[in-house]
């Protein structure tokens, strides 16, 4: 089956420094990735949608300049958080969509392992 | 706009007690629908879809109906163990997932 692999999985990081995080689809293509962001106990907030080549679109009230998105090939997507401080502490989860080989059925949404990141 | 609506939790049962969790959803049309669920500190598994009205989702003795009279997806289950603990979460949409809120599942023996 589909298969979307997430890292870091955890990460630390000090405030005023920039992280990465990427997502790979293993045995698809990833025409659209969705990158969410959720807080403890809390559901998934949409943070943005890319697609292969495009720009991001982001959700309101989602700073494009903090939270950057490059979706440059179609397996891997990459969230990077600019001068990370502590509020940006969360858990951010990768979602990716496509088709399987030159399936054209859409295996609907794939999603990654998640990313925990404490800023301090 | 569009939106997912769960029953809030935490939901509390013994071992083999019978499980629903209830979702109605908002939408223009009829969006293809989901649950999911969340293992602590892991990311989400799709428990199980459905696509078209009176579709019926299935996986691991979970169920849900797709249904268009009542825009309602909840997920049931005849008897659930302890190792279903975890929260479940609705999610609905055509080109992006709008999630519920989440409702936690604790299954005591």
């Amino acid at each position: 089956g589909a298969v979307v692999s997430q890292h870091p999985s955890r990460v630390i990081c000090k405030s005023g420094t920039s992280v990465k995080i990427e997502c790979r689809s293993l045995d698809f293509q990833a025409t659209t990735m969705f990158w969410y962001r959720q807080f403890p106990k809390q559901s998934l907030m949409l943070m943005a949608t890319s697609n292969e080549g495009s720009k991001a679109t982001y959700e309101q009230g989602v700073e494009k300049d903090k939270f950057l998105i490059n979706h440059a090939s179609l397996t891997l997507s990459t969230l990077t958080v600019t001068s990370a401080h502590p509020e940006d502490s969360s858990f951010y989860i990768c979602s990716a969509r496509g088709s399987l080989g030159t399936v054209t059925t859409n295996y609907g949404y794939t999603f990654g392992s998640g990313t925990r990141l404490t800023v301090v | 706009g569009d939106s997912v609506t769960q029953m809030e939790g935490p939901v509390t049962l013994s071992e083999e007690a019978f499980l629903t969790i209830n979702c109605t959803y908002t939408a223009t049309g009829y969006p293809s629908l989901f649950w999911y669920v969340q293992y602590p500190g892991e990311g989400l598994q799709l428990l199980l879809k459905a696509t078209k009205a009176d579709d019926k989702g299935s996986n691991k003795g979970f169920e849900a109906t797709y249904r268009k009279e009542t825009t309602s997806f909840h997920l049931e289950k005849g008897s659930v163990q302890v190792s279903d603990s975890a929260v479940y979460f609705c999610a609905g949409g055509y080109n992006k997932l709008i999630f519920g809120a989440g409702t936690r599942l604790a299954v005591h023996p």
